[in-house]
């Protein structure tokens, strides 16, 4: 099956720095990928939708100058979180679509959980 | 119901008992609903895809039924076995079919 590797698993920050996550989706060209936030006990979120070779399309209230989103290959995106603050304390995760695929699937990577100190 | 709703939240089963959960979703506009389950510390598995009203779909102890009419669908476990411990998740698409909103999903504990 199609897989979605995440990277890096966990990452601990200082406040005002900056995190780069990366998705990959290994065995499939994805020219979509989502980036999802989960909160405590809540469900999961959409941040954005990343384009291969355009602009990300982000939802509503996701600020795109705080979370800048590269997709600029077939099979990576990234998540760059900017001058990180504690309340950006989060599970990120991404998963991506296979245009290959009959349906709608969207292949998850196993997540990010992302500490600002 | 406005978007995306699963209960009961959380379950705790003993091994050998079957299960069942529910996801209740809009019935306007259907065009899909996605099962998915999430392993601790791994990635969010595709389960199932369903599309028409009376779909039931089946991976060897679980199964999935649909009812677009009134909006929900149920997840079945047969014989749940401690690998089947999980948050089980269903999502609809949104935004013209591209985006998936989630349920908050249901977290199945099965016990010896």
């Amino acid at each position: 099956g199609a897989v979605v590797s995440q990277h890096p698993s966990r990452v601990i920050c200082k406040s005002g720095t900056s995190v780069k996550i990366e998705c990959r989706s290994l065995d499939f060209q994805a020219t979509t990928m989502f980036w999802y936030r989960q909160f405590p006990k809540q469900s999961l979120m959409l941040m954005a939708t990343s384009n291969e070779g355009s602009k990300a399309t982000y939802e509503q209230g996701v600020e795109k100058d705080k979370f800048l989103i590269n997709h600029a290959s077939l099979t990576l995106s990234t998540l760059t979180v900017t001058s990180a603050h504690p309340e950006d304390s989060s599970f990120y995760i991404c998963s991506a679509r296979d245009p290959g695929s009959k349906t709608d699937t969207q292949y998850f990577g196993p997540g990010t959980r992302l500490t600002v100190l | 119901i406005l978007n995306v709703e699963q209960s009961p939240q959380s379950l705790h089963v003993q091994e050998g008992d079957s299960t069942n959960f529910t996801c209740s979703f809009p019935s306007s506009n259907f065009y899909a609903l996605h099962w998915y389950r999430w392993e601790t510390a791994k990635s969010p598995e595709a389960l199932f895809v369903m599309t028409l009203n009376g779909d039931e779909k089946k991976k060897g102890r679980i199964s999935a039924t649909l009812n677009t009419k009134e909006g929900y669908s149920y997840l079945y476990i047969k014989g749940s076995q401690p690998e089947d411990s999980a948050t089980y998740l269903c999502a609809r698409p949104t935004g013209g079919g591209n985006k998936l909103t989630f349920g908050t999903g249901t977290q199945l504990k099965v016990e010896l």
